[in-house]
């Protein structure tokens, strides 16, 4: 079934570290979208990637979606505390399916 | 504009009982879902809607009924709640299904002993 993967299930870093998460899928993707969950909070829309190859940019946070549509990673350069939380992607496609989700702790 | 309203925020059951969580929106959103989230399994779709009249599984519907009467409203419902269902519970609507973003409530925290 549809289904996508996400790695690292934790990631802790130095504060000023970057951090990157990725999604992969066995099949193509029409398109992947990315959420952002506080601690304590609910998921927060952040992104949506469409075509083969894009990268979108938001301040420290960049998006890629692979060329095959298989693929996905969201890269955040410098991290700061606020950058906390779990992030997630999903495939929003026939039905709305997340994968398990990043946790990035920041250690100060 | 209150976008997705969820209720209650907290609840707690005894094994066996019923009850039914409250979603609304006021976005005019044509989609909406309902999620459970439980430690290192992220986010499960447990029911959607893609319009008034129309509803159809996730991947973890047992033991979850939903209805979509109107647009804004659509509730869930436990008919006799079991340990396994307690878990955070996460209302979600989009303007269509398949490529608009999704607008969560606040969570429902539940427990059921």
């Amino acid at each position: 079934g549809q289904q996508v993967m996400q790695i690292p299930q934790y990631q802790h870093v130095q504060e000023g570290e970057d951090f990157t998460t990725y999604c992969n899928s066995s099949t193509t993707l029409s398109n992947i979208q990315w959420y952002k969950q506080r601690p304590g909070g609910h998921p927060v829309f952040l992104i949506q990637l469409v075509k083969s190859g894009e990268v979108k940019k938001q301040k420290r946070l960049t998006f890629q979606f692979g060329e095959a549509k298989k693929n996905s990673s969201l890269h955040i350069t410098a991290t700061q505390t606020t950058d906390v939380g779990t992030y997630f992607c999903a495939e929003n496609g026939d039905k709305i399916i997340f994968g398990k989700g990043t946790r990035l702790h920041i250690l100060p | 504009n209150a976008g997705v309203t969820q209720t209650p925020k907290f609840q707690v059951l005894k094994t066996g009982q019923s009850m039914t969580l409250q979603c609304a929106q006021d976005m005019n959103h044509e989609y909406m879902s309902w999620y459970r989230q439980d430690p290192g399994m992220g986010l499960r779709l447990i029911h959607y809607s893609v319009g008034a009249g129309i509803t159809d599984q996730g991947e973890v519907p047992n033991g979850y009924n939903v209805s979509r009467s109107t647009t804004e409203d659509f509730p869930l419902r436990l008919l006799s709640a079991a340990p396994s269902q307690t878990s955070v519970y996460f209302c979600a609507s989009g303007r269509v299904l398949g490529n608009s973003p999704l607008h969560f409530g606040n969570g429902t925290r539940l427990t059921v002993t």
